[in-house]
């Protein structure tokens, strides 16, 4: 159980356009969805959360006009990298939290690597 | 904010031995949890812990929820070729801080 999924693994796209990534709770609903991003032998750095059916709440200094996030159902949140540049290549991780009895815990997607050239 | 302190950063052992992590806060956390993450990967969680002395295992894994709060640590025994990866603590409740890793070498 637990399970989430994340499309496309991998991406590349040209300066400018515009990359969505989808990520999906399988055999959960997550009310709450998170979105990372790692770079290389770095932790992962918490860029949004996201919760059903209202406004994504962003970190510090992530752009959310730059970073669209969608949760337009229990099991689904989508980001949308607009305008790609360079400096946006990175390993993009979502997660899905599952919460029973009080406790959370958040189960991760496998990950979209996007390489902008 | 809130910040986790995550040692050793690196371990580079031999295959049956023992390896231990922790992880300390300047925070009290609700909840602890550790992952594992293979490269290309999303990290996959390994154990929860909930409460304060909390002591889990999960196979050759056991971790434990420090006294105060503060601080988590992971044991590893009798290591493995495929234990290789990075390994990450979490602390937090529904939003989770993340420590910088300890990067775990297993030598056969």
């Amino acid at each position: 159980g637990a399970v989430v999924s994340q499309h496309p693994s991998w991406v590349i796209c040209k300066s400018g356009t515009s990359v969505k990534i989808e990520c999906r709770s399988l055999d959960f609903q997550a009310t709450t969805m998170f979105w990372y991003r790692q770079f290389p032998k770095q932790s992962l750095m918490l860029m949004a959360t996201s919760n059903e059916g209202s406004k994504a709440t962003y970190e510090q200094g992530v752009e959310k006009d730059k970073f669209l996030i969608n949760h337009a159902s229990l099991t689904l949140s989508t980001l949308t990298v607009t305008s790609a540049h360079p400096e946006d290549s990175s390993f993009y991780i979502c997660s899905a939290s599952h919460a029973a009895g009080g406790k959370h815990e958040q189960y991760f997607g496998p990950g979209t690597r996007l390489t902008v050239t | 904010g809130q910040q986790l302190n995550q040692s050793p950063q690196s371990m580079f052992i031999q295959e049956g031995e023992d390896v231990s992590m922790n992880c300390t806060s300047s925070s009290i956390f609700n909840t602890w949890l550790w992952y594992k993450q293979d490269p290309g990967e999303g990290p996959v969680l390994l154990i929860a812990l909930y409460k304060a002395g909390e002591l889990t295992s999960n196979g050759r894994l056991t971790a434990q929820f420090g006294i105060t709060r503060k601080d988590s640590f992971l044991n590893i025994s009798a290591s493995i070729p495929s234990d290789v990866g990075i390994y990450f603590c979490a602390g937090g409740g529904s939003r989770l801080t993340f420590g910088e890793g300890t990067q775990l070498t297993v030598n056969p």
